[in-house]
């Protein structure tokens, strides 16, 4: 069966930090990726997605950014946290057609 | 621009009740609908989906339409129990394939069920 899991679970920062949250999926080959953010009082946002290694496409100019470094490894940067950075990170996968699978999140707080 | 909004933004309700939670999306070019269930501080969990082509899906206690031309879906959740409480989430995809894969998401419905 297919796991997928995201580190740290929680995790505060300073304004001004570098960020790197990671995303892996176990179980499947060549899944699609995706990062969303959901902040407080509004929905998920979708940020990037990959439909395979080194192939991001983003969907919110922002001040964060992703990778694909080996086939089931996603992981989301930044160099320099903004406050409006702060909420809860959503990594999910899709073996490229329907229904998308989450993982537990990580929480960010920007002080 | 796709929209996707979900009412009522919370609801209670005691236990065993059946309720009806809402969705509509101001564009009926749809590939899919899925329904999710966060529980706080968690993951989504996938519920039911339903293609553009189908009216409606169930699993067990839950059933869930879609009316594509005119924009709306309902999520029926029968017997409701205090285990039911949890954030409920509506999600619309535009098509297959490239760009097409994005969900535009609700901002979800509260629902708590009391005992």
């Amino acid at each position: 069966s297919q796991t997928i899991h995201q580190w740290p679970a929680t995790l505060v920062q300073p304004v001004g930090s570098p960020l790197s949250l990671e995303c892996t999926v176990e179980g499947t080959s060549n899944p699609n990726l995706y990062w969303y953010r959901q902040a407080a009082g509004r929905g998920l946002q979708l940020l990037f997605y990959s439909v395979g290694i080194g192939q991001i496409s983003s969907e919110v100019p922002q001040n964060l950014s992703a990778s694909r470094p080996q086939d089931r490894q996603f992981i989301l940067s930044s160099k320099k946290l903004l406050l409006s950075d702060s909420g809860f990170y959503l990594c999910a996968w899709s073996p490229g057609g329907d229904t998308q699978y989450f993982g537990p999140g990580t929480r960010l707080t920007v002080l | 621009k796709q929209e996707v909004t979900q009412i009522p933004a919370a609801l209670s309700v005691p236990e065993g009740e059946n309720l009806v939670l809402n969705c509509s999306f101001t564009d009926s070019a749809i590939y899919n609908l899925q329904w999710f269930r966060q529980d706080p501080g968690k993951g989504l969990t996938s519920l039911l989906l339903i293609q553009s082509s189908q009216r409606e899906q169930t699993s067990g206690r839950l059933n869930a339409s879609l009316d594509k031309s005119s924009g709306r879906s309902t999520l029926y959740i029968a017997a409701s129990q205090p285990g039911d409480s949890a954030t409920y989430l509506c999600a619309v995809r535009k098509g297959s394939g490239g760009s097409n894969y994005k969900l535009t998401f609700g901002k979800g419905t509260l629902l708590t069920v009391n005992p």
